[in-house]
């Protein structure tokens, strides 16, 4: 049973510039949350998507965007970066639904360099 | 709004011993979720134990138990016998009442293990 992925792994890119994230939830999973973890703090929450809808939103811009697809797997947009936004970004799944303790399980991350 | 407390930046403990890490919480929620994370090196972010507001008896998972006081809103984490593996950082988590939100994270807690 394949757990949470995450693709790239690494990325670097410039000021200005826009990043695609990629994740794929475990198996059975329906809900996709992103996290930005600075160097040093916990993980803070972007937003979280449900049945193809962001569902809930931290305090985030709006040069922060996403995506879910039918397939439950997930896309982060970050657009015009900035050097603040260099930070592993985390994607996290889980099971919205009777019985659940809704964990959240979380793939290995992209680590994001903006130079 | 949620706050989680972790007041341990580093603890080192020596190999085969026990260890509690602390975490506190706020929150007005009526009920709740609370979990802990393990973050090796790597940066996965791995679920170790989860407890429930409402749960009558303290959560265990093999080595990993927490020890839920909630008059005090304190969940801490405790290891027993702890193994050089055990070395990363450990974050408190919380969720609110609705089930599948957002998790609210603490600044965590580096456990390094002592040969």
């Amino acid at each position: 049973d394949a757990g949470v992925t995450q693709s790239p792994t690494h990325l670097i890119k410039t000021r200005g510039q826009q990043v695609t994230l990629r994740c794929s939830p475990k198996s059975g999973h329906d809900t996709v949350s992103w996290y930005q973890q600075a160097l040093g703090q916990g993980p803070q929450f972007i937003f979280q998507y449900y049945e193809e809808e962001e569902r809930q939103r931290g305090n985030f811009p709006d040069r922060f965007s996403g995506h879910q697809f039918p397939n439950y797997s997930s896309e982060l947009n970050v657009n015009a970066l900035l050097l603040g936004d260099s930070a592993l970004y985390l994607c996290a799944s889980s099971f919205f639904g009777p019985g659940s303790t809704d964990t959240q399980y979380f793939g290995p991350g992209t680590r994001l360099t903006v130079l | 709004a949620q706050k989680i407390t972790q007041t341990q930046p580093g603890m080192f403990v020596q190999e085969k011993e026990a260890v509690t890490l602390d975490c506190t919480y706020d929150t007005s929620d009526p009920s709740y979720g609370l979990f802990w994370y393990k973050q090796p090196s790597s940066g996965e972010m791995i679920f170790l134990i989860y407890q429930g507001s409402y749960d009558q008896q303290n959560a265990t998972e093999g080595r990993y138990s927490l020890n839920f006081q909630k008059a005090r809103k304190s969940a801490n984490l405790v290891i027993s016998a702890s193994q050089l593996g055990d070395s990363a950082m450990y974050f408190c988590a919380m969720r609110g009442e609705f089930g599948n939100e957002k998790l609210t994270f603490g600044t965590g807690t580096r456990l390094t293990i002592i040969p």
